[in-house]
């Protein structure tokens, strides 16, 4: 079966860096890939997604980009805020069959701090 | 939109206890899931329902039982608690295939 993993599990970075998550994926026939951020005592909310007939997508300052070749996918953002300090999750899956059902396979997760 | 909604929000239990999550969406989605989530840790799937009339096991199943209810709800019942089960539970709906919506979380603490 399909199995995400996600780098880094904790990420510091200073206010108005850049900060840069990486996920790869096992099934080359995963075609979706979602992101999502949970903050302190939330539930995960989706931020982005990409979809594989896609190599790039940006939303404001956080953007998403998929090598299908690798099977990596990493999420992007760009001049962060104390508010992007979350747990960041990727996930991973394929176009259900008949009578299957929507399987996200979630990465472990990242703890990303963004110090003032 | 509500989106998913979880209740209650919080609960303590003693071992031995029995209680039931209830989650309802109004997205008119045709999945519905539960996670538990436990400190420091990643998100495990403990039930899922793919369609209305249709529930699974998934990674973290023991100790629980599920309900899909209608369309709509989709509960998470612990018949006799255990203090393993102490955890944030999440329940999440989703189309066919697209992102799953996440409620706020049920924190249990099981003493």
């Amino acid at each position: 079966g399909e199995n995400v993993e996600q780098h880094p599990s904790t990420l510091s970075v200073q206010e108005g860096d850049s900060a840069v998550i990486k996920c790869t994926y096992s099934d080359s026939a995963s075609n979706y890939f979602p992101w999502y951020k949970q903050e302190l005592g939330k539930g995960p909310q989706l931020i982005i997604d990409i979809r594989s007939n896609v190599g790039e997508k940006k939303d404001q300052r956080i953007a998403v980009t998929l090598n299908k070749t690798a099977k990596h996918f990493s999420l992007h953002i760009t001049e962060t805020q104390p508010e992007d300090s979350a747990v960041y999750f990727c996930a991973a899956s394929q176009t259900p069959g008949p009578g299957g059902y929507n399987k996200l396979i979630f990465g472990a997760g990242t703890r990303l701090a963004v110090h003032p | 939109n509500a989106g998913v909604t979880q209740t209650p929000k919080f609960q303590v239990l003693k071992t031995g206890q029995s209680m039931t999550l209830q989650c309802a969406q109004d997205m008119n989605h045709n999945s519905m899931y539960w996670y538990r989530q436990d400190p420091g840790m990643g998100l495990r799937l403990i039930y899922y329902s793919a369609s209305e009339g249709t529930t699974d096991k998934g990674e973290v199943p023991n100790g629980y039982n599920v309900s899909r209810l209608n369309k709509r709800e989709f509960s998470l019942r612990l018949e006799s608690a255990a203090p393993s089960q102490t955890s944030v539970y999440f329940c999440a709906s989703s189309p066919r295939q697209n992102g799953y919506t996440f409620g706020s979380g049920t924190r249990l603490t099981v003493v």
